[in-house]
């Protein structure tokens, strides 16, 4: 089973503190993404990486940014909180090739920025 | 315009009955339409995917795909309290890597014994 882990599943941060948010994938994944899902609005993609190192802009990056140091761990960071930034924050893993439209998410890390 | 339309609901049906969840895109290029499930608290799954015109088949369920009229829909036989979630209809527009797709914002199906 494809298993996809989010460091933390509830995070309270203060205005300004910045934040780091870890996803972890055992499949050998390439391709990795960050999303945020608000109410009403759905899943917006922050950002995406489909290889170590590289990062592709999702529709809403201001404000955060990725790394991807190896294939199973991509890291979205937020530089400095803001209100505006609280959410429910799912990172997705999916394969390159025939299946790649199949993406598999973690659990969820729910941030509240006070 | 969103690209990816929904009705949010709630849609209530009764155990047993026929579901339908409908969604419309607004590129005319997009090839490929997904659907995800998502119980209350937890991620997001994908239940079925369709690239061609017509209907796709699985167990309970069936993705209709009508490019002409840019609509996708899902069909949930034997409705089951089980199936109580929300739909999340998902398309990946040309212009983008196959990877990158854009979500609407769901429907919520309840179904009642």
């Amino acid at each position: 089973d494809v298993k996809v882990t989010q460091s933390s599943r509830y995070l309270v941060k203060r205005t300004g503190e910045k934040v780091f948010l870890e996803c972890v994938q055992d499949m050998d994944h390439e391709n990795m993404f960050w999303y945020r899902q608000d109410p009403g609005l759905g899943l917006r993609l922050i950002y995406f990486s489909y290889d170590v190192k590289m990062k592709e802009k999702g529709d809403i990056p201001e404000g955060y940014s990725v790394s991807r140091e190896k294939k199973e761990r991509f890291s979205l960071i937020l530089e400095s909180a803001s209100t505006n930034q609280t959410s429910m924050y799912l990172c997705a893993s999916s394969p390159s090739g025939g299946k790649q439209e199949t993406q598999y998410f973690g659990p969820g890390t729910r941030l509240l920025v006070l | 315009q969103k690209e990816v339309e929904q009705n949010s609901g709630p849609l209530s049906v009764p155990e047993g009955a026929i579901a339908s969840l409908n969604c419309t895109y607004s590129d005319r290029g997009s090839q490929s339409f997904f659907w995800y499930r998502q119980y209350s608290g937890k991620s997001p799954e994908l239940i079925m995917f369709i690239y061609s015109n017509g209907d796709k088949e699985d167990g309970r369920f069936t993705a209709q795909l009508n490019k002409a009229s840019q609509y996708v829909s899902l069909l949930i036989r034997d409705s089951q309290p089980s199936d109580s979630a929300t739909y999340l209809c998902a398309v990946n527009p040309p212009g983008r890597s196959a990877s990158k797709i854009i979500f609407g914002s769901g429907t919520r199906l309840s179904i009642r014994p």
